[in-house]
């Protein structure tokens, strides 16, 4: 099955800061990569979606100029959050397809600001 | 009403059981099912993916979907410890590939 290899893991960071998360599709070239957030206990809300050489389409509520999505290349999305706030604190994940409907997810990025 | 329902338990079983996981859902636009297992603090992995009404059978593992009913569900044989996680189930609308994801069903097998 296809891999998807997304880091960093965890990564804690100063409040006011951006991170970089990058998700690079190993196995083949995703033409669609998606970027969601999960609280604890809760069930993974879609922020926005990316195809490659084009700008991401964002989820109603999520600002695209603090969620900053680049997909460059088939094999390359990144998300970056810029100026980082405590409330910002929480797990990432990315995900790809191929377009037959199944969806490949990273292993997450648990983002603590403080 | 949200479009997939999925209680969010915890589910607490022994080890050996049989365990049954649903969801239900309202869009009779959804196509196609999957279940992922998640462990804590990591990224979905996908377990069962299927698009038609039915039984479809992996190992330990079968997912059932009851298009009529709108009504999906995975059953674990023999559970173990290691089956202890979070079951998401996600259905997509034919003719889209943007899933949509029930919350989580966190299930906890003891020994």
């Amino acid at each position: 099955g296809a891999v998807v290899s997304q880091h960093p893991s965890w990564v804690i960071c100063k409040s006011g800061t951006s991170v970089k998360i990058e998700c690079r599709s190993l196995d083949f070239q995703a033409t669609t990569m998606f970027w969601y957030r999960q609280f604890p206990k809760q069930s993974l809300m879609l922020m926005a979606t990316s195809n490659e050489g084009s700008k991401a389409t964002y989820e109603q509520g999520v600002e695209k100029d603090k969620f900053l999505i680049n997909h460059a290349s088939l094999t390359l999305s990144t998300l970056t959050v810029t100026s980082a706030h405590p409330e910002d604190s929480s797990f990432y994940i990315c995900s790809e397809t191929t377009g037959n409907t199944e969806a490949f997810f990273g292993q997450g990025t648990r983002l603590t600001v403080v | 009403q949200k479009e997939v329902e999925q209680d969010p338990g915890p589910l607490s079983v022994p080890e050996g059981a049989i365990v049954s996981l649903n969801c239900t859902y309202s869009n009779s636009a959804f196509q196609y099912f999957m279940w992922y297992r998640q462990y804590s603090r990591k990224g979905p992995e996908l377990l069962m993916y299927t698009y038609s009404s039915g039984n479809k059978e992996d190992g330990r593992f079968t997912a059932q979907v009851d298009k009529s009913s709108k009504y999906i569900s995975l059953f674990i044989r023999d559970s173990q410890p290691s089956d202890s996680a979070t079951y998401l189930c996600a259905m997509i609308e034919g003719g889209s590939y943007i899933p949509t994801f029930g919350r989580g069903t966190s299930l906890i097998v003891h020994p």
